[in-house]
């Protein structure tokens, strides 16, 4: 069964840097994924594509902060030079012809 | 510039069905797919099914097959989504989101209500 695994919340400070992380089930880490921030009270915003090696096609306007890396089933978001307004929910969600599952969302708080 | 507008804020009865819509514009729509997705208040985001614009393709959550109809209007280049069969806990903000599978656009989100 396809599941994405994102842990509940994580925090960083002003300025710094973080790396979330969205793992893959077992037999399904050839899966590209998207990533998307839904700051509070707002809709989901799309951020980036991630493919399996990597390489990855950010949404229009997406600043350079935001990048995307893979490795085996592990899907990372790293936010660099954290602002306020990064303080938002992020969610991953399975990118293919099939069901598109979404991860349970990791809470980042910018202290 | 691709602009999905969705239709407005819906109060329903238990039992019965709600028809959304999501307008695409800017959109090479043909070649494009469109997700429903919903979220209640202070929940995840629940992803509903899609369809493939321009075979008229659809793939549903399992736990939503029996009771979601998802479908496009090429001429006006529109996605519903159909729920039918409401309960109190459909109440929520249901999203659609288009992609070309290289970037994805997501609509304002429209309020359902069931009560």
């Amino acid at each position: 069964q396809l599941v994405l695994t994102q842990s509940p919340s994580a925090s960083a400070s002003l300025g710094a840097s973080v790396k979330l992380t969205c793992t893959l089930s077992s037999g399904h880490s050839s899966y590209a994924i998207a990533w998307h921030q839904q700051q509070p009270e707002k809709g989901p915003q799309f951020l980036m594509k991630l493919n399996p090696d990597g390489s990855h096609i950010k949404g229009d306007g997406i600043p350079d902060r935001f990048s995307g890396s893979s490795s085996g089933a592990e899907r990372y978001l790293t936010i660099s030079r954290l602002h306020s307004d990064d303080d938002a929910d992020y969610y991953c969600q399975t990118w293919g012809t099939g069901p598109r599952v979404f991860g349970g969302g990791t809470k980042l708080a910018v202290l | 510039q691709v602009q999905l507008v969705q239709s407005g804020p819906e109060v329903k009865k238990p039992g019965t069905s709600v028809k959304v819509s999501c307008k695409a514009s800017g959109l090479t729509f043909s070649t494009s797919a469109v997700q429903w997705v919903r979220q209640a208040r202070g929940q995840r985001l629940e992803w509903i099914g899609w369809i493939v614009l321009g075979s008229d393709k659809t793939n549903y959550a399992q736990r939503f097959q029996e009771r979601v109809t998802i479908s496009r209007d090429m001429s006006t280049s529109t996605a519903y989504m159909e729920l039918s069969s409401l309960t109190s806990d459909d109440t929520a903000v249901y999203y659609c989101a288009a992609d070309d599978m290289t970037t994805m656009f997501w609509g304002q989100g429209t309020l359902v209500t069931v009560s």
